[in-house]
């Protein structure tokens, strides 16, 4: 598995103001996710962020609103800007990593709870 | 229709009871299974996985496939408090970086 630090951990932020997320893994890979965790859904997940070039949202998310960095092979940021409540959320960082068995796994950092009011 | 389908729960057991947990999926694509837990304030932790139809045994865990009905379950011998968590499943083609996520089975084990 992996060692995978996300912070902060949880915030409370005023709507219209925007939060930087920080993702550090402990080994170099090259994909690494970021998931959005609403009470009562399934995981969704908004972007992959590959190193050298632009990440790639999914439907629903766009790059004005989570903008992505991936500036080397163990970290990642993404930024929730211009905040709403609908925004409050658990945003995860996750990446897939081989197992030595089948396809790749994917690993989950802790977590940040953002709560917008 | 979602693609993976799970019972949110809650469900309440006490200590020593087996647990059934289980998630129905639609697309006949998906080779991969996994169940994760997720504690309270954590990420999701990745428990189990299998790819063939049939029982896979972890210790107290057992994870059941049945690709012919499109049916997943994780069962949980003598449950303990610590098992109490949010258990998720997820599924997920051979290839691709596509994961399928059912909403989580709150479970909550009584002394």
């Amino acid at each position: 598995s992996a060692v995978i630090s996300q912070k902060p951990s949880r915030d409370i932020c005023q709507r219209g103001t925007s939060l930087t997320i920080q993702c550090q893994v402990d080994s170099q890979v090259t994909m690494m996710f970021w998931y959005r965790q609403q009470p009562g859904q399934s995981l969704t997940l908004i972007a992959t962020a590959n190193q050298g070039s632009e990440a790639t949202y999914e439907s629903g998310f766009v790059i004005d609103k989570f903008p992505i960095s991936r500036p080397n092979l163990t970290f990642s940021t993404l930024t929730v800007s211009n905040m709403s409540p609908e925004d409050s959320s658990i945003y995860l960082c996750s990446v897939e990593l081989p197992t030595g068995t089948g396809r790749e796994k994917l690993f989950f950092g802790s977590g940040t709870q953002l709560s917008v009011l | 229709q979602k693609e993976v389908e799970q019972d949110p729960g809650p469900l309440s057991v006490p200590e020593g009871a087996i647990v059934s947990l289980n998630c129905t999926y639609s697309n006949s694509a998906f080779q991969y299974f996994m169940w994760y837990r997720q504690y309270s304030r954590k990420g999701p932790e990745l428990l189990m996985y299998t790819y063939s139809s049939g029982n896979k045994e972890d210790g107290r865990f057992t994870a059941q496939v049945d690709k012919s009905s499109k049916y997943i379950s994780l069962f949980i011998r003598d449950s303990q408090p610590s098992d109490s968590a949010t258990y998720l499943c997820a599924m997920s083609p051979l290839t691709g970086n596509q994961f399928y996520f059912g909403t989580g089975t709150s479970l909550t084990v009584i002394p």
